[in-house]
């Protein structure tokens, strides 16, 4: 069964804090992404990784920053937490290539407070 | 212009209803759709594909209109289980490591 499984989720920590949000899958998949969502945002693109040590910024990728060392992890780190990084964190994994390839995987979420 | 745009509702109906919501995307050139659920506080998770002109699986049924640029996700006899939000989802074309666009959602909610 495909599974892909982040490390915390409820977090909370204080301004100024450094942050790791850590998320793992087991299905070998080369894509991952992860996003943020907000109530009447929907879900908005941090980063997303095509494959190891490989990194594309999505639409709001300021305040993050992402690691990407082994196939099956992808971490999203927050350098300097502030309060409005508060919010649901998704990472959510897929095969490269189109049409059916296209299905994305997600995590359970992390949800974040900053205080 | 959004990308993607879905009715945020919410669409309240009784059970056994029939309900139907649908979502436009500005890409004339897309060529595959998803739509998922999402429950309170859970992760979205796959609903239903489409590739060509639809899709049926149960009492859910999507179809996709390209002239005019929407899906649509029907369904039928609602339980009070389908109550979420459905998310509609297109992959950005031309394809790019499936990068992709989100709706905000549309939330249902089915009342005994």
């Amino acid at each position: 069964d495909v599974k892909v499984t982040q490390s915390s989720r409820y977090l909370v920590k204080r301004t100024g804090e450094k942050v790791f949000l850590e998320c793992v899958q087991d299905m070998d998949h080369e894509n991952m992404f992860w996003y943020r969502q907000d109530p009447g945002l929907g879900l908005r693109l941090i980063y997303f990784s095509y494959d190891v040590k490989m990194k594309e910024k999505g639409d709001i990728p300021e305040g993050y920053s992402v690691s990407r060392e082994k196939k099956e992890r992808f971490s999203l780190i927050l350098e300097s937490a502030s309060t409005n990084q508060t919010s649901m964190y998704l990472c959510a994994s897929s095969l490269p290539g189109q049409g059916a390839k296209n299905i994305q995987y997600f995590g359970a979420g992390t949800r974040l407070s900053v205080l | 212009r959004k990308e993607v745009e879905q009715d945020p509702g919410p669409f309240n109906v009784p059970e056994g209803a029939t309900v139907a919501f649908n979502c436009t995307y500005s890409n004339s050139a897309s060529q595959s759709f998803f739509w998922y659920r999402q429950d309170c506080r859970k992760e979205p998770k796959l609903l239903m594909s489409v590739y060509s002109s639809g899709n049926e699986d149960g009492r859910f049924t999507a179809q996709l209109n390209r002239a005019s640029q929407y899906i649509s996700l029907l369904i039928r006899d609602s339980k009070l289980s389908d109550s979420a939000t459905y998310l509609c989802v297109v992959p950005q074309v031309p394809y790019n490591f499936n990068k992709f666009y989100f709706g905000s959602g549309t939330k249902l909610n089915v009342k005994p």
